[in-house]
This record gives C-alpha cells, sequence and structure tokens, in this order.
C-alpha cells in the first residue's frame, strides 16, 4: 500500500492566489522529504529538500519565496505556491525514504496544479 | 556530478515478449544505488528495482531484472512476458555518494505494450 500520500491530486486557481499542497508520510518517520517538479512529458526536476525543523535546501533557480516550504512534523510537509501565475502549471510530487539510506524513495500520487 | 541517460524517448514490445530499456550513468563516486520507477498515466511513481554499486549480482524483482554492468555504467531493466497493463514512462535514477538522499532522474523511456 502507499506509504506516501499526497493531497490534493488536482488543483486549479486563479491567478495570484496561493496553493498549499500536503504530503505525509504514513505509518513512518521522514526526517526528510524532497519536492520534484514535472513538466509535460519530461522527467522529474528536484525544487527542494523539505528538513524538518529546519528550514528547507533549494535547487539552483528555484525561487524559495515562492515555493515556500514547511517540514512542521516528521510526517508531514507542505509546498505552498505563492502568488501563482499560469507558468506555475505543472505536475508536483513529493517524495520520502523509507527506511534506511539505500532504501528506494516512496512518491506521493502528485498534484496537478492549472493556474488560469 | 551525476548523470543518467535514456537514449530510448519511445519503446514498443509485443504483448507477452521480453523488452530492454536502456539506462546509463556517471558518478565519480564509488557508492552509488540505481532504481528504475515506472510512472503510469495517473502520475504516480512505482518502485520498481534497486541496485547497489557494490552488489555481486544482478536485481530481480519478479518479472523485473536489471542488466548491471558496472565497467560500462549501464544499468538497464529487463521486463519479461511484457502486460498490456506494463505501458507506462520508466525513468531510471540515480543517488550517488554516502549520505545522499537525492534522486536524479533520467528522462525516461515510454514504453508501449502491443497486444
Amino acid at each position: 500500500g502507499a506509504v506516501v500520500s499526497q493531497h490534493p491530486s488536482r488543483v486549479i486557481c486563479k491567478s495570484g492566489t496561493s496553493v498549499k499542497i500536503e504530503c505525509r508520510s504514513l505509518d513512518f518517520q521522514a526526517t526528510t522529504m524532497f519536492w520534484y517538479r514535472q513538466f509535460p512529458k519530461q522527467s522529474l526536476m528536484l525544487m527542494a529538500t523539505s528538513n524538518e525543523g529546519s528550514k528547507a535546501t533549494y535547487e539552483q533557480g528555484v525561487e524559495k519565496d515562492k515555493f515556500l516550504i514547511n517540514h512542521a512534523s516528521l510526517t508531514l510537509s507542505t509546498l505552498t505556491v505563492t502568488s501563482a501565475h499560469p507558468e506555475d502549471s505543472s505536475f508536483y510530487i513529493c517524495s520520502a525514504r523509507f527506511r534506511q539510506y539505500n532504501s528506494p524513495l516512496h512518491f506521493g500520487n502528485g498534484t496537478r496544479l492549472t493556474v488560469t | 556530478a551525476q548523470k543518467i541517460t535514456q537514449t530510448q524517448p519511445g519503446m514498443f514490445v509485443q504483448e507477452k515478449e521480453a523488452v530492454t530499456l536502456d539506462c546509463t550513468y556517471d558518478t565519480s563516486d564509488p557508492s552509488y544505488g540505481l532504481f528504475w520507477y515506472k510512472q503510469p498515466s495517473s502520475g504516480e511513481m512505482i518502485f520498481l528495482i534497486y541496485q547497489g554499486s557494490y552488489d555481486q549480482q544482478n536485481a530481480t524483482e519478479g518479472r523485473y531484472s536489471l542488466n548491471f554492468q558496472k565497467a560500462r555504467k549501464s544499468a538497464n531493466l529487463v521486463i519479461s512476458a511484457s502486460q498490456l497493463g506494463d505501458s507506462a514512462m520508466y525513468f531510471c535514477a540515480m543517488k550517488a555518494g554516502t549520505g545522499a538522499n537525492n534522486l536524479f532522474f533520467g528522462t525516461g523511456t515510454r514504453l508501449t505494450v502491443i497486444p
């Protein structure tokens, strides 16, 4: 069964509004979660690493003020897309590692964001 | 720096036949892990198989096997007895370095199984 839950699966919002996406680890604690973005027919690109109890680590070119990440507990990380614009429309997917270092990343089902 | 290359944007296979999806990688770290994920049209990423750089044997998981050729830096995925439900995008990914957590993904291969 799923070990990472992501919500919502789809969201449509108007330009200028903010959208929050939740990523939960189920039945395990995840001190680190990862947020990826995937454009149509492209690969997954890491946006940021979410660290429980500390600031997220953003990849080069990702605006930290636009993509706010909060990892307030060991089972929940949130990504907020602030002042969304149509170019932010994309598929956002989170992941967490279950158990040890070499275990695979488990992914949520993703969130398809459409900004009109 | 790490790099993952998947040179096949699309592949077709007849149902019940085997198919090989190519993946090459590059890293200077002696310790690394290689992963394959399946992404159906619904979007979720499904973990298929893992190969560690120090593993002596090729990984197998049911109908999935990984043809790991370390000297050639390749980690091809072999799917045996293809099924219609295998039609999806397949991504090769790598995690390199001690303590590294992130995965670097290839560009993916779209597999279509023909009935």
